[in-house]
């Protein structure tokens, strides 16, 4: 059975310093890996999708990396601001097409 | 794009009421899925549709049941609410059934009394 783990559950940093999410899961056959984000009492966000193909996605500060065989992938925030303070969820794809979800790591922010 | 809907927002029920959540989606997807969000247990899937016409139950299915409408409409049915299924429930719908981004609605929290 796919588990999915995330690291560290929360994490409180500076404004501006550069931060690392860490997320690892079980069963290397996975279709892609998505990251979220989820602010209080809302919804989830798509932030990056990496195809099993791929190595890495970048989309303005961030960029996340699959490493398959190892079973993890790495969420690079750069220049961390205020408004990053949420929770960043790492999900991979099963065979059904659903997702299956660490448990989040809650990140704050302070200016 | 209204993009995945979900309604209500909030409810509360008691043990033994039934009730159902619905979901929308106007992005012509195939895929839709309801999950469960519980602190401490992260999402959990509770059932899907690959595509019209199709339903099938995810890791916690147990206490509920699902309709695909049609392409546009999945709704979720719980027939005797239990405190256990106190949680947010979550709706989301995909274009294809593999390798393609999840959107997810705002959410529905329940409280089961």
């Amino acid at each position: 059975k796919q588990e999915v783990t995330q690291i560290p559950a929360a994490l409180s940093v500076p404004e501006g310093e550069n931060l690392v999410l860490n997320c690892s899961f079980t069963d290397s056959a996975i279709y892609n890996l998505q990251w979220f984000r989820q602010d209080p009492g809302k919804g989830l966000t798509s932030l990056l999708l990496i195809q099993s193909s791929q190595r890495e996605q970048t989309s303005g500060r961030l960029n996340a990396s699959l490493d398959k065989s190892s079973g993890r992938s790495t969420l690079y925030i750069a220049a961390s601001q205020p408004g990053d303070s949420a929770t960043y969820l790492c999900a991979v794809e099963g065979r059904q097409g659903n997702l299956i979800f660490g448990k989040g790591t809650k990140l704050s922010v302070k200016p | 794009n209204a993009g995945v809907t979900q309604t209500p927002k909030f409810q509360v029920l008691k043990t033994g009421q039934s009730m159902t959540l619905q979901c929308a989606q106007d992005m012509n997807h195939n895929s839709m899925y309801w999950y469960r969000q519980d602190p401490g247990m992260g999402l959990r899937l509770i059932y899907y549709s690959a595509s019209e016409g199709t339903t099938d139950k995810g890791e916690v299915p147990n206490g509920y049941n699902v309709s695909r409408l049609n392409k546009r409409e999945f709704s979720l049915r719980l027939e005797s609410a239990a405190p256990s299924q106190t949680s947010v429930y979550f709706c989301a719908s995909t274009r294809g059934a593999t390798a393609d981004t999840q959107y997810f609605g705002p959410g529905t929290r329940l409280t089961v009394l």
